[in-house]
């Protein structure tokens, strides 16, 4: 199917552990990005990508990795899951900086 | 830095009213600004995209305005629908970069 599409939709891992959300979207977009949204802090940016093998540090960038080895992915990798960092997550494709976001429909992750 | 707010947070109208919802940014450099739409438990829609060149855009019954020197653009919704209710983001990006800066949203309900 088109379009962007994040994995797994829901999850639950205990402080400590390492947990990877996946990303994927199917247009060839140049820029991806990765957004945590939290009550009472809106959206906020973590990483982002404006091509295989390039990325950068958003605002809220401690405790979490990226990797771009292919066009199409862009997963987060959460190194050593903290309680702080239960949200919602959210991951974003743009062509060019001139055209529309597309966004997933987002991952629940609850850090117990 | 820039900061983006949204007014009001959330607002409460009867079913056909025509509705205005402001968005403000600190800087005016954008490259371009889109309103999105995000329904409970979901991902973000994109609505309206403005380039920085343009005064407005209209999709429907979505007019958004945008004033780059004062650093306002609204979100003007006409007769409104219960199916309209959600929250609209606002979110500029800043020329020069690629990353998209997102206010805290207006929380929109209307009423049958």
């Amino acid at each position: 199917d088109a379009g962007i599409t994040q994995s797994p939709r829901y999850k639950i891992t205990e402080t400590g552990r390492q947990v990877t959300l996946m990303c994927h979207q199917t247009w060839s977009h140049s820029y991806m990005f990765w957004y945590r949204q939290d009550l009472g802090h809106g959206l906020r940016l973590i990483y982002y990508s404006a091509a295989a093998d390039i990325t950068d540090k958003g605002e809220v960038s401690d405790g979490y990795v990226v990797s771009r080895s292919k066009t199409e992915n862009f997963p987060l990798t959460l190194e050593s899951a903290t309680r702080s960092q239960t949200s919602v997550y959210f991951c974003a494709s743009m062509s060019d900086p001139r055209a529309q976001a597309f966004f997933g429909q987002g991952t629940r992750l609850t850090v117990v | 830095k820039q900061e983006v707010t949204q007014i009001p947070a959330a607002l409460s109208v009867p079913e056909g009213e025509n509705l205005v919802l402001n968005c403000s940014f600190t800087d005016s450099a954008i490259y371009n600004l889109q309103w999105f739409r995000q329904d409970p438990g979901k991902g973000l829609t994109s609505l309206l995209l403005i380039q920085s060149s343009q005064r407005e855009q209209t999709s429907g019954r979505l007019n958004a305005s945008l004033d780059k020197s004062s650093g306002r653009s609204t979100l003007y919704i006409a007769a409104s629908q219960p199916g309209d209710s959600a929250t609209y983001l606002c979110a500029p990006i800043r020329g020069g970069t690629y990353k998209y800066i997102f206010g805290t949203g207006t929380r929109l309900k209307v009423l049958a």
